[in-house]
């Protein structure tokens, strides 16, 4: 049964980078059929795709228009993971960030981190 | 403004038959499946139902899924006390190039 575990601060300074880790268990972040994403929920955004990271032979990745200036999805093949970097945050970021699998669907979810952006 | 439009909020009494409609675009539900998952107070949204009609292994067959054009509807046959959860819909997005969400429906079991 595959699993994915969130690690990461939950409080971020505006102006600040947010990082977060997603480590794969039972599965494979090179696997070449499925996709590793974030997602975040806020209450005001709802639930929000921000972006993904795939690989098909070579690696991809698509990002929400939203936070396509300041986001970075990388694989780390070493650790069986994948990172979510924002930066330059600010206040309506704020929110409770996932990751996800993609196997023709979001089919697997990590737990969620509340991540709060505040001075 | 979430890209798919659910009503905010849905209700039923134990073993009524409730539906949660889902509308979208011609990018999304009109060209590609749609997922349900549901989500209770504190967790990560649940995969209920994927390809439109699909139930995971462990969902009950009271759950069910349909597609029409650029629409969708998750149905609730029997209802019972512990489906009161948050329901939402997705769908890949293929102008967005990234998955769309609906705003997500608050249903309550009366």
């Amino acid at each position: 049964q595959a699993q994915l575990q969130q690690s990461g601060p939950g409080l971020v300074k505006p102006s600040q980078t947010l990082s977060l880790t997603c480590a794969i268990s039972g599965d494979s972040v090179s696997s070449n059929s499925a996709a590793w994403n974030w997602i975040r929920q806020s209450p005001s955004r709802g639930l929000e795709w921000l972006g993904r990271t795939y690989y098909r032979s070579k690696w991809y990745n698509d990002y929400a228009v939203s936070v396509k200036s300041r986001i970075t999805i990388n694989p780390d093949t070493s650790k069986n993971q994948f990172s979510l970097q924002l930066n330059s945050v600010t206040p309506e970021d704020t929110a409770v960030y996932y990751c996800a699998r993609t196997r023709g669907h979001l089919d697997l979810w990590g737990r969620g981190t509340l991540v709060t952006v505040s001075s | 403004q979430s890209v798919l439009t659910q009503p905010p909020s849905a209700s039923g009494t134990p073993g009524q038959r409730v539906t949660i409609s889902c509308s979208g675009g011609s990018s999304n539900i009109g060209s590609n499946a749609v997922n349900w998952y549901q989500q209770l107070p504190g967790t990560a949204p649940k995969l209920l139902i994927y390809t439109s009609d699909q139930r995971p292994s462990g969902v009950p067959d009271r759950f069910s899924g349909s597609r029409s054009g650029t629409s969708a509807s998750l149905a609730i046959n029997g209802l019972q006390s512990e489906d009161e959860a948050d329901y939402y819909c997705a769908a890949w997005d293929g102008s967005l190039n990234g998955w769309v969400f609906g705003g997500g429906t608050k249903l309550t079991v009366l």
